[in-house]
């Protein structure tokens, strides 16, 4: 069964440091997003991402985030300057559709000391 | 902003019993999806209901679309061990146009055997 993929699962990082979130979307999907979930706390929406561009984004997906899609499968999300306050799980997810079933990877789990 | 009232917040029950719970919103939905979560693990869509009164089925799960547009329901029938989790309802954010999803903050099933 296709799924979504997250590397790494587990990401340790000094506060300041930039650091890369990697996903692999399922194949044949067009549409993909970023969530976070901060620990004990619920899903909540970053960014979509469509035909090469950001559709969306939230008030939490401020300048020092970014996406990319460097190629055919992988997408990314940086976070420039890390805060303490940025370490949560990050979930990549796609869909084949907007308002659609999304489909989500594992996470990375990232901390941030 | 369109918010998700997941209740209750959390249930404690025994193995083999049946758990109901539901989501609610001031705001219309035309999509409702039901998510769970393992611990560590990215939510795993259950189920997704797309028409106002739907009726759906997956296994020893039920969920229903309610005819105002305004709330679902999930059920589990004969709870297991395996079915502890956290449970989300979810639908598309109208507000963007890429149907980047809102989540309600979960219902936490722990399951005595």
């Amino acid at each position: 069964e296709p799924e979504v993929t997250q590397t790494p699962s587990h990401q340790v990082t000094q506060m300041g440091q930039e650091v890369i979130l990697r996903c692999v979307p399922i194949s044949n999907h067009l549409y993909f997003y970023w969530y976070r979930q901060i620990l004990g706390q619920k899903v909540e929406f970053l960014v979509s991402f469509y035909n090469n561009e950001i559709s969306e984004k939230s008030e939490i997906f401020d300048d020092q985030f970014s996406v990319e899609r460097p190629d055919g499968s992988n997408f990314t999300l940086k976070i420039r300057s890390t805060k303490l306050e940025d370490s949560a799980m990050y979930f990549c997810a796609s869909s084949d559709e907007p308002s659609a079933e999304a489909f989500f990877g594992q996470g990375t789990r990232l901390t941030v000391v | 902003g369109q918010q998700l009232n997941q209740s209750p917040q959390s249930m404690f029950i025994q193995e083999g019993e049946d758990v109901s719970m539901n989501c609610t919103s001031s705001s219309i939905f035309n999509t409702w999806l039901w998510y769970k979560q393992d611990p560590g693990e990215g939510p795993v869509l259950l189920i997704a209901l797309y028409k106002a009164g739907e009726l759906t089925s997956n296994g020893r799960l039920t969920a229903q679309f309610g005819i105002t547009r305004k709330d679902s329901f999930l059920n589990i029938s004969a709870s297991i061990p395996s079915d502890v989790g956290i449970y989300f309802c979810a639908g598309p954010d109208y507000g963007g146009s890429q149907g980047n999803l809102i989540f309600g903050k979960g219902t936490k099933l722990s399951v005595k055997p």
